[in-house]
């Protein structure tokens, strides 16, 4: 009964290869996230979507490239991997486009280790 | 740039004491802060926030204070249990909606 989840949990890929990380909510939310926490442990927005559309696009290179084919998914297509891509991303959720102010609901991160 | 900061990366408590923690802020044109709650390979979950009109907000064994003026605010935890171990976010949030996570602070309830 997981309102938001993440596949895959752990992800080890080799630098240059392309790999995707999906997001699913069942919460009927409209708005959805994408967050990196880094080795220093803070958690930087990357993106976020309302209703299939982008609405905050934070400074993430263009390797990065968010997908969102309904409103409650919204995927992470990652490019070119880098050695400092390695970090943990989570997706979140929020009922409406005022999502500073509504609650967000994580998912559970994907672990990304890039060799 | 931190914006948000959490200076005390951990913090250890006698069970049943309070446990205090603190986050102070750069950003002047914050208006809504938040506090979430993370256990081991999970997400953050959200625990309880204040408007920027506000200078206490109280839910149940949280209550969170804002003090505009010095930009801090501090989450209280009274009594403090075990499964109250966990990383704490500060985090807050302006017109432009996004929201600015602190780095966490470890809290340890011991014993």
């Amino acid at each position: 009964d997981t309102a938001v989840s993440q596949t895959p949990k752990y992800l080890v890929t080799q630098m240059g290869n392309d790999k995707s990380i999906k997001c699913e909510q069942n919460l009927g939310h409209d708005t959805m996230y994408w967050y990196k926490q880094d080795s220093k442990k803070f958690l930087k927005i990357m993106f976020s979507y309302n209703n299939k559309e982008l609405i905050i696009n934070e400074t993430v290179p263009n390797r990065f490239s968010p997908k969102s084919p309904d409103k409650a998914h919204l995927n992470l297509h990652i490019n070119s991997l880098e050695l400092g891509d390695s970090a943990v991303y989570f997706c979140a959720s929020s009922p409406a486009l005022a999502g500073a102010t509504d609650t967000q609901y994580f998912g559970p991160g994907t672990r990304l280790t890039v060799l | 740039d931190q914006q948000v900061k959490q200076n005390s990366p951990s913090l250890s408590v006698q069970e049943g004491r309070i446990s205090i923690l603190n986050c102070d802020y750069t950003n002047s044109m914050f208006d809504y802060f938040l506090w979430y709650k993370k256990y081991p390979a999970e997400g953050p979950t959200f625990l309880i926030s204040i408007s920027s009109i506000k200078d206490k907000n109280e839910d149940g064994r949280f209550t969170v204070f804002l003090n505009k003026s010095a930009k801090h605010l501090s989450l209280h935890i009274v009594p403090s249990q075990p499964g109250d171990s966990a990383v704490y976010f500060c985090a807050a949030s302006g017109r432009d909606d996004k929201i600015i996570f602190g780095k966490g602070t470890r809290l340890h309830i011991l014993p």
